[in-house]
C-alpha cells in the first residue's frame, strides 16, 4: 500500500540553526501538507501546498519557515534560524483532495520527524 | 474555551470491554468528523470520517455525531491489545481542507 515517508525521523541541531526536513508524499496525491504536534499537545496545522504554491498558512507559519517541492516527488520544510520551542513532532500529510468531504480529501499522514533544538 | 477538546486519559481497559472515546466541541460549523488512531512513533492513520449527525459503524468502531451537543463519540467493541494507542479526535468545517485536531486520549487495553 503507498505511504508517506518521512525523513530523518530524528534531527537534532542547535538553536539557530537552519534545518530542512523531507518528506515523499503518496505518488499520485496532489496537495501536501504539514502539520507539528509538541510533546503532549495536539496536532497543529501549518501549511498546505498545491501546484507549487502554498494555498493555506496557519499563524504558527511565519517567515522562518518555508516549503518546497524540489523535483517530482520531494517535499521539503524548512526553519531557517530553529528555536528551543521548535522541538516538536513534524508531520507532512498528503491527499487527491478533490472535493472537500468526499474520500478523495482523506490526508495520509507520515510517520513524522522529531525535531529537537538545544 | 478551546475548539475541541478531549480527555488525554490516560484510559486503561481488560482486553474484550466496550470503550467509549470523546470529544466536545464548541465550533457548530463543524460538518465533518473524524477519528485518527496513533501508534506510538507513528503518524495518524484515518479510522473513521462520518458527516454531520448520526452513526457510522466499521467492524468493531462505531462512531457517533451529535451536533446538537456538539458531542462525538468512538466505540470499540471487544477491545484488544492491539488497539492500544492515541484516539485523535478531528473536525472540519464545511468547505475547509483543514482538520482541528483534539489533544488525543491514550487508550491502553491489557490482556
Amino acid at each position: 500500500e503507498p505511504e508517506v515517508t518521512q525523513t530523518p525521523s530524528h534531527q537534532v541541531t542547535q538553536m539557530g540553526q537552519e534545518v530542512i526536513l523531507h518528506c515523499v508524499p503518496i505518488s499520485n496525491h496532489l496537495y501536501f501538507y504539514w502539520y507539528r504536534q509538541i510533546l503532549g499537545q495536539k496536532v497543529e496545522f501549518l501549511v498546505s501546498f498545491y501546484n507549487n504554491e502554498i494555498s493555506e498558512k496557519s499563524e504558527i507559519f511565519d517567515d522562518q519557515f518555508s516549503v518546497e517541492r524540489p523535483d517530482g516527488s520531494n517535499f521539503t520544510l524548512k526553519i531557517r534560524s530553529t528555536k528551543l520551542e521548535d522541538s516538536a513532532m513534524y508531520f507532512c500529510a498528503s491527499t487527491m483532495r478533490e472535493t472537500s468531504g468526499g474520500s478523495t480529501d482523506t490526508q495520509y499522514f507520515g510517520p513524522g520527524t522529531r525535531l529537537t533544538v538545544l | 474555551q478551546k475548539e475541541v477538546e478531549q480527555d488525554p486519559g490516560p484510559l486503561s481497559v481488560p482486553e474484550g470491554a466496550i470503550v467509549s472515546l470523546n470529544c466536545t466541541y464548541s465550533n457548530s460549523a463543524f460538518q465533518y468528523f473524524m477519528w485518527y488512531r496513533q501508534y506510538s512513533r507513528k503518524g495518524p492513520e484515518l479510522l473513521m470520517y462520518t458527516y454531520s449527525s448520526g452513526n457510522k459503524e466499521d467492524g468493531r468502531f462505531t462512531a457517533q455525531v451529535d451536533k446538537s451537543s456538539k458531542y462525538i463519540s468512538l466505540f470499540i467493541r471487544d477491545s484488544q491489545p492491539s488497539d492500544s494507542a492515541t484516539y485523535l479526535c478531528a473536525m472540519k468545517a464545511g468547505g475547509s481542507y483543514i482538520p482541528t485536531f483534539g489533544r488525543g486520549t491514550s487508550l491502553i487495553v491489557h490482556p
